[in-house]
Parts: structure tokens; C-alpha cells; sequence
């Protein structure tokens, strides 16, 4: 299973718009409506942010928000804030009960 | 309150074993899907095994024939029994609750370093 490919790194400044993307193939992404976000901060448990494509689990900002379209899954985070600075990971059923994770995509504040 | 706390990682060389434990708090990890996800130092997350409440198990293709996954009820805790291990091996570990398709908790992690 090769990685789903993510930009290595997005930035913004506060109260702006960052999306990342996540792509996949047919056989992952493409194939399935189970696609999740993770959020980590170094040296802490990572932490999801939006399952299902596009699911915001209670206590996650609405800021954050999941969509996909083919083989590419993206996550936006609106109204950038200090604390959003993390590193992101995307992760998506790929069959056969396995699972693989996006290569990661770090997001900065300015 | 759910909680998941790894143990066990460590220094061990290259051909060693290591047994990682994840102590789990708030639910019963014979009741739900337990993953363990690895990241390697500079690296991304990388999913490295699970066991469904039925017992059944699935292992990524870097980890299959040297690592097992397994969980005591009594204990209340799930494991990944790691042989021949190797220095790719080397990671943070982690424990997750599988849950509908989702990792929705996750532990701290525990450091295991494979290095002669």
C-alpha cells in the first residue's frame, strides 16, 4: 500500500483559508467514504478531526470541514487560528480491513 | 473517561523482540476494533495492525510474519508482540480505538528504537 500523497506543508495567516488535499487511487479514496483527518501536535496523541469524508466529531470546530471528489479528499480549515498550527495526516479505508495514511502536511500560522 | 496508555518500547537490536502493551480505561477492548499505528522518526503515520472484536487480525505487508497483534480481557489491555525486528522498525507506536471506521482515541504513544 503506498502512502496517500499530501502537499508537505500549506501556510496562513490568521483568519485566512488553508485546504489540503489527499490523494489516493480507486482502490482507497476513490473507493470507499471512509476517509479521515488527523490532527498532531509533536509528542502529543493525534487527534481526529473529521471522519467519513466530511463528519466533524462533537467538540471539533465547525472551522474545519472534509470533502472529496475521485480519487482526492480535502481538508479546509477556515479562519485560521495560532492553535490550528499542527501537522495533518488524511487516512482512508483501503480495503481487505486495511487502512493507509496520507504522507502528512504540516501547517503553519504566519 | 476513555484512555489508552502504551508501555513497553525501548532499545533493542536489529534480529530482537519487543512486546508493546496499550492499558486501556473507559470501554472494553474486546467490544471494538483495536488499531496500532506507527511514525518513524521525520516520517508520516503509517497503520500497522488491527484485531476486530471477533478476534480476527490484519497487518500491514512491512509487519507480516514478525509482528502479532493480541489483547487480554482480563487485563483490559491489547498488544503487539514485534520479532525480527528491524532498524525501519524504529517509531513511535501507538495504540487507537477503531470505531467505525475512524481512529477516534488515540494514546500518547511509546518510543521503540531498534539500533546495535
Amino acid at each position: 500500500q503506498s502512502a496517500l500523497t499530501q502537499p508537505r506543508s500549506v501556510s496562513g495567516s490568521p483568519g485566512q483559508s488553508v485546504t489540503i488535499s489527499c490523494t489516493g487511487t480507486s482502490s482507497d479514496v476513490g473507493g470507499y467514504n471512509y476517509v479521515s483527518w488527523y490532527q498532531h501536535h509533536p509528542g502529543k496523541a493525534p487527534k481526529l478531526m473529521i471522519y467519513d469524508v466530511s463528519e466533524r466529531p462533537s467538540g471539533v470546530p465547525d472551522r474545519f470541514s472534509g470533502s472529496k471528489s475521485g480519487n482526492t479528499a480535502s481538508l479546509t480549515i477556515s479562519g485560521l487560528q495560532a492553535e490550528d498550527e499542527a501537522d495533518y495526516y488524511c487516512c482512508s479505508y483501503a480495503g481487505s480491513d486495511t487502512y493507509v495514511f496520507g504522507t502528512g502536511t504540516k501547517v503553519t500560522v504566519l | 473517561e476513555v484512555q489508552l496508555v502504551e508501555s513497553g518500547g525501548g532499545l533493542v537490536q536489529p534480529g530482537g523482540s519487543l512486546r508493546l502493551s496499550c492499558a486501556a480505561s473507559g470501554f472494553t477492548v474486546s467490544t471494538i476494533y483495536m488499531t496500532w499505528v506507527r511514525q518513524a522518526p521525520g516520517k508520516g503515520l503509517e497503520w500497522v495492525s488491527v484485531i476486530h472484536n471477533d478476534g480476527s487480525t490484519y497487518y500491514a505487508d512491512s509487519v507480516k510474519g514478525r509482528f502479532t497483534i493480541s489483547r487480554d480481557i482480563s487485563k483490559n489491555t491489547l498488544y503487539l508482540q514485534m520479532n525480527s525486528l528491524r532498524g525501519e522498525d524504529t517509531a513511535v507506536y501507538y495504540c487507537a480505538r477503531e470505531y467505525y471506521w475512524k481512529l477516534d482515541h488515540w494514546g500518547q504513544g511509546t518510543l521503540v528504537t531498534v539500533s546495535s
